[in-house]
């Protein structure tokens, strides 16, 4: 029961290319997540969302952007991407409140940027 | 300013051990804290959530235990199995700062061999 959908596992672009990371949860969940994670650095955040038309800046926002039009979609979007994007994207969300409320990530995309 | 760290950063046990995973944290005033398993260019899967009224949680051979005033999680893995393997990882949901937000230890990489 697949619960949060990144909607590719490996790609491929080129330097300069725009690029748009899918995430979609079944969840009914109010936060949604966007990390990198890289070797030594651990997991990054990107930007989040609270609610649709919301999102927040995480601790490395630089060269991205991110749109949430509905409550079950987050992108990511790389605005002309760069090497140094190269990475494994995970997207998660979470419910604001309740007794259990931890995250639930996606199975990852793994970026290369050539 | 929340800081959650990892010891050991990788373990290799024969199979049949029993294990403890460490994760500390600076700062006692937490949501909760949750174990995420991550087997190699996959995405995280929940373990186990603690919130900070509780002192352990249990899912099968996992238990977890939670001491705020020291700051301290352990990940108790019983009858260790090469299907075990993977990289353990902690987070705390912090409640001082942006309370959406986890903070993420970088792991500890399991090898159980046979």
């Amino acid at each position: 029961d697949v619960k949060v959908t990144q909607s590719s596992r490996y790609l491929v672009k080129r330097t300069g290319e725009k690029v748009f990371l899918e995430c979609v949860q079944d969840m009914d969940h109010e936060n949604m997540f966007w990390y990198r994670q890289d070797p030594g650095l651990g997991l990054r955040l990107i930007y989040f969302s609270y609610d649709v038309k919301m999102k927040e800046k995480g601790d490395i926002p630089e060269g991205y952007s991110v749109s949430r039009e509905k409550k079950e979609r987050f992108s990511l979007i790389l605005e002309s991407a760069s090497t140094n994007q190269t990475s494994m994207y995970l997207c998660a969300s979470s419910p604001v409140g309740g007794i259990n409320y931890g995250y639930t990530f996606g199975s990852g995309t793994r970026l290369t940027v050539v | 300013k929340q800081e959650v760290t990892q010891i050991p950063a990788a373990l290799s046990v024969p199979e049949g051990e029993n294990l403890v995973l460490n994760c500390s944290f600076t700062d006692s005033a937490i949501y909760n804290l949750q174990w995420f398993r991550q087997d190699p260019g996959k995405g995280l899967t929940s373990l186990l959530l603690i919130q900070s009224s509780q002192r352990e949680q249990t899912s099968g051979r996992l238990n977890a235990s939670l001491d705020k005033s020291s700051g301290r999680s352990t990940l108790y893995i019983a009858a260790s199995q090469p299907g075990d393997s993977a990289t353990y990882l902690c987070a705390v949901r912090d409640g001082a700062g942006n309370n959406r937000k986890l903070i993420w230890g970088l792991g500890t990489s399991l090898a159980v061999n046979p």
